[in-house]
């Protein structure tokens, strides 16, 4: 157990629809990560916020938008869902985003599938 | 352009033997590389770090090693079993807020 928490695990959906992924980061980490992983693909990284701040910022479609809250969690949203939207969505977290506290503890992972 | 390249095609090898990933680079100037284990369906899981001033870093049956000449990092598993099948990912750390995941090598290990 990483101590990264995704909710929910698993997301069923019709095109068109919005959709709202959530993520606890571990204990005192400050920096959250968003990953896309379609079947039999590498990770795509979306996005990063350290602190509250967006940091980086990867191949994010414009219908997908984050944040992360004072509390630290973060989520993730996804609208104008497309049947191609269908992947495994991991959030990540590290201590800090830069310099010797940038290993990632990923979470289990949501598994959304648009019908 | 800049590029991380693992070997596309799975690693099939004995129980037993030493497996040995690629990982190659191009146009990065990586400050640390870090080794990540995923399973099908799972979160990737962190293994080891190393950084750009250290040749090799060991963690009991794993063994990392960093040619930044070469641009080039090995992955050895040794005594291999097979619940060392699973894919597993280069991440290169380049400064300032960025890392970059490689696709992965997919490894299985034969009983």
């Amino acid at each position: 157990d990483s101590g990264v928490t995704q909710t929910p695990k698993h997301l069923i959906t019709a095109t068109g629809q919005r959709v709202t992924l959530r993520c606890s980061p571990r204990s005192g980490d400050l920096s959250v990560y968003w990953y896309q992983q379609s079947l039999d693909q590498g990770l795509q990284f979306l996005i990063q916020y350290y602190n509250g701040e967006e940091r980086a910022k990867g191949n994010i479609l414009e219908r997908f938008s984050a944040q992360q809250f004072p509390d630290l969690h973060s989520e993730l949203n996804l609208s104008s869902l497309e049947l191609g939207d269908s992947a495994l969505y991991f959030c990540a977290s590290s201590v800090e985003g830069s310099g010797s506290g940038v290993t990632q503890y990923f979470g289990p992972g949501t598994r959304l599938l648009v019908l | 352009s800049q590029k991380i390249e693992q070997n596309s095609e799975a690693l099939n090898i004995q129980e037993g033997k030493t497996a040995t990933l690629t990982c190659n680079y191009t146009n990065y100037s990586p400050a640390y590389l870090q080794w990540y284990r995923q399973d099908p369906g799972r979160g990737p899981v962190f293994l080891l770090l190393i950084r750009e001033n250290e040749k090799e870093k060991r963690k009991e049956r794993l063994k990392v090693t960093f040619d930044t000449t070469l641009k080039q990092s090995l992955f050895h598993i040794t005594a291999s079993q097979p619940a060392d099948s699973a894919t597993y990912l280069c991440a290169l750390y380049t400064g300032g807020f960025k890392t970059i995941f490689g696709a992965g090598t997919r490894l299985f290990v034969k009983a």
